[in-house]
């Protein structure tokens, strides 16, 4: 079965960066597209962007263009998110996603989420 | 650069009432690209419906999807307990390829 298993919980100081890593299994990896969300405490979905575990090409949100940094791991079938220059609003639940069956635009599949707090 | 507008914001229902939520795009839309999503406190969002009328596996038929022009509507026939949440409508625009969210309406009990 396609399983997202995120990283733990993460505190960082204002100014810092953050990785969070999302292991994906169940599947063929290099298949589907992996996409990140998050949601800041009590607000809504936010899309940040999305890497190819294929080649490694990247899409961001404009938002967080020169702030984020996806990658991935074709030998440990895992995507990281990297987000810098840390500040308080950045505090949200982060979750890794992929749809839910080619052709669709629909997230099937979430990882559990990681909860990010920026707080000095 | 689309907006998805849902309303309206909260949705106070009765078990077995219907319930039926709105989300606007502020440009056309391709119905394929439409999402909607249900989420409770504290989980991931569930994937209900997408391509705008396609359930996701394993999603009770009392929920429905369906769209006219830049209006897609989440219908639940008949509210059950576990149904009160957040729901979330979702589209991709292609160029650049950009996902976004509706802000949401909580459907709560009555």
């Amino acid at each position: 079965q396609v399983q997202l298993v995120q990283s733990g919980a993460e505190v960082r100081k204002p100014g810092a960066s953050v990785k969070v890593s999302c292991k994906a299994s169940g599947y063929t990896f290099p298949s589907y597209y992996i996409h990140w969300v998050r949601q800041a405490p009590g607000q809504g979905l936010e899309w940040m962007g999305r890497v190819n575990p294929s080649g490694g090409s990247t899409s961001y949100a404009q938002k967080f263009q020169g702030r984020v940094t996806m990658t991935r791991d074709t030998s440990t079938n895992t995507v990281y998110m990297e987000l810098s220059s840390l500040r308080s609003e950045d505090t949200a639940v982060y979750y890794c996603a992929r749809v839910n069956r080619p052709y669709s635009y629909g997230y099937g599949y979430w990882g559990q989420g990681t909860l990010v707090i920026v707080s000095s | 650069e689309i907006v998805l507008t849902q309303s309206p914001g909260t949705l106070s229902l009765s078990p077995g009432e219907r319930a039926t939520l709105s989300c606007r795009a502020s440009q056309n839309v391709s119905g394929s690209y439409l999402a909607w999503y249900q989420q409770k406190p504290g989980q991931a969002p569930r994937l209900l419906i997408y391509g705008a009328s396609s359930r996701a596996t394993g999603i009770p038929d009392r929920f429905s999807g369906s769209e006219s022009g830049t209006d897609f509507t989440l219908t639940i026939s008949r509210l059950e307990p576990e149904d009160f949440a957040v729901y979330y409508c979702q589209q991709y625009d292609s160029s650049p390829p950009v996902w976004s969210f509706g802000p949401g309406t909580k459907v709560d009990i009555k």
